[in-house]
């Protein structure tokens, strides 16, 4: 079974800095990668996605991620962020089955 | 908005009791997914149906069950409840089967008490 690793499950940042969420994923033969972010009170919002191709992804607000496969990763990344990216972010992953997993998520606090 | 529609969007009962929750997917997508959310165990995901039929099995309790109708709403039905089934509870849907890609909805929010 697929599985998804989001090591910080905080990250403060001051607006305008850049910032990573960082991911990773077990190994698959195929594999696919979103990011999704869930903004307060409301459903998870497809950020980005992977399912082959260029290994740079770029998703909607400014954000993009590289998929690494010798290392397993999936990184998400802003070069500046807002007050208004203040959102929990998850990443998911679907193998051969196409079961979406979840990541236990990575609050992202962008301080003023 | 995503188009995804959940009711109720708040929820609140004792246990013991039973609830029914409710969903309408975006127009066109034959694909509808039930996950639970809360603080302990994250996003889990509960059930998968497609096209009226059952597509595939998470972790959900045998307490729980869903079914998807022909107009393709789908009711996620919560029986003999206890404390720990608190949570949100969100319905997603998608055009195949077989993507990544869902669309969310707002989720209801059940609290039991």
């Amino acid at each position: 079974a697929q599985s998804v690793t989001q090591l910080d499950s905080q990250v403060p940042v001051f607006e305008e800095a850049p910032v990573e969420l960082r991911c990773n994923y077990s190994s698959s033969v195929s594999v696919y990668l979103f990011w999704y972010v869930q903004y307060p009170n409301q459903g998870l919002q497809l950020l980005l996605k992977y399912l082959s191709g260029s290994t740079l992804v770029k998703g909607i607000n400014g954000f993009e991620a590289e998929f690494n496969k010798s290392q397993t990763s999936f990184h998400l990344r802003k070069p500046s962020v807002h007050i208004s990216d203040t959102a929990e972010y998850f990443c998911a992953s679907s193998g051969s089955a196409r079961q979406l997993t979840f990541g236990s998520g990575t609050q992202l606090t962008v301080l003023p | 908005d995503s188009g995804v529609t959940q009711t109720p969007k708040h929820l609140i009962t004792a246990t013991g009791q039973r609830v029914t929750l409710r969903c309408s997917p975006r127009s066109g997508d034959l694909s509808v997914y039930w996950y639970q959310q809360s603080l302990d165990q994250g996003l889990q995901f509960l059930i998968q149906y497609y096209n009226g039929e059952e597509r595939a099995k998470g972790n959900i309790l045998e307490r729980f069950s869903a079914q998807q109708f022909p107009d393709l709403h789908s009711e996620l039905n919560l029986s003999s409840l206890e404390l720990g089934d608190s949570a949100l509870y969100f319905c997603a849907s998608s055009v195949s089967p077989n993507t990544g890609e869902l669309f969310f909805g707002e989720g209801s929010r059940l609290t039991v008490l």
